[in-house]
């Protein structure tokens, strides 16, 4: 069956700080995998897309990475900032179209 | 440019009540979902749309109905609302093949 887990369920960071959101995953065959950002009452906002072929991709101050040998990839926020309080969510592709979702990892960015 | 437009926003139903779920999109994408949050559970699709006049269901759709009749709306029905549809519903819409998702705001339903 193919499942998608994220971890930490929940996370709460001091400003400025750095984060590692992990998502690991069963889908098979992969296509692809995305993050979203969900902010609190608001639909969810791709961050970044991960192909087979691509180990590292950066968006300002998140980067994501893949390791398709282990299924892993992880979102790395650099710099903390009060707006990345959000829903990270994880969604891996797989071929022929079907969708797998993360339940998502809240984090929280205090003063 | 709205991109993807849910009404209504908020809506409270008693129990057995029907409605429907306005979903509106102005990119021209050929896909369209219907996804109901709930917490702990995360995202699950109830019925999706490869192109207009078609549907499918998705992995929760049973209470549910959809329409597509244009391209741009996609439409989510509930003919008798029973509590444990309490829930947010979002809709999205994709291109073909890139897989984005484009949401909506969501709307928050709650059935008494």
């Amino acid at each position: 069956k193919n499942q998608v887990e994220q971890s930490p369920q929940s996370l709460i960071i001091l400003e400025g700080k750095n984060c590692t959101l992990q998502c690991n995953y069963t889908v098979s065959p992969f296509s692809n995998l995305r993050w979203y950002k969900q902010d609190t009452g608001r639909g969810p906002v791709s961050l970044t897309i991960m192909t087979f072929s691509e180990n590292t991709k950066s968006n300002g101050r998140y980067t994501a990475t893949l390791d398709a040998d282990t299924k892993q990839s992880s979102l790395h926020i650099t710099a903390s900032q009060l707006s990345d309080s959000a829903s990270y969510i994880c969604v891996v592709r797989a071929r022929g179209y079907a969708l797998n979702f993360g339940k998502g990892t809240s984090l929280l960015v205090t003063p | 440019n709205a991109g993807v437009t849910q009404t209504p926003k908020f809506r409270v139903l008693k129990t057995g009540q029907s409605m429907t779920l306005l979903c509106a999109q102005d990119m021209n994408h050929e896909y369209m979902y219907w996804y109901r949050q709930d917490p702990g559970m995360g995202l699950r699709l109830i019925h999706y749309s490869v192109g207009e006049g078609t549907t499918a269901k998705g992995e929760v759709p049973d209470g549910y109905n959809v329409s597509r009749l244009k391209k741009q709306n996609f439409l989510l029905g509930l003919e008798s609302a029973a509590p444990s549809q309490t829930s947010v519903y979002f809709c999205a819409s994709s291109l073909k093949n890139t897989g984005e998702l484009f949401f909506g705001e969501g709307s928050r339903l709650t059935v008494l």
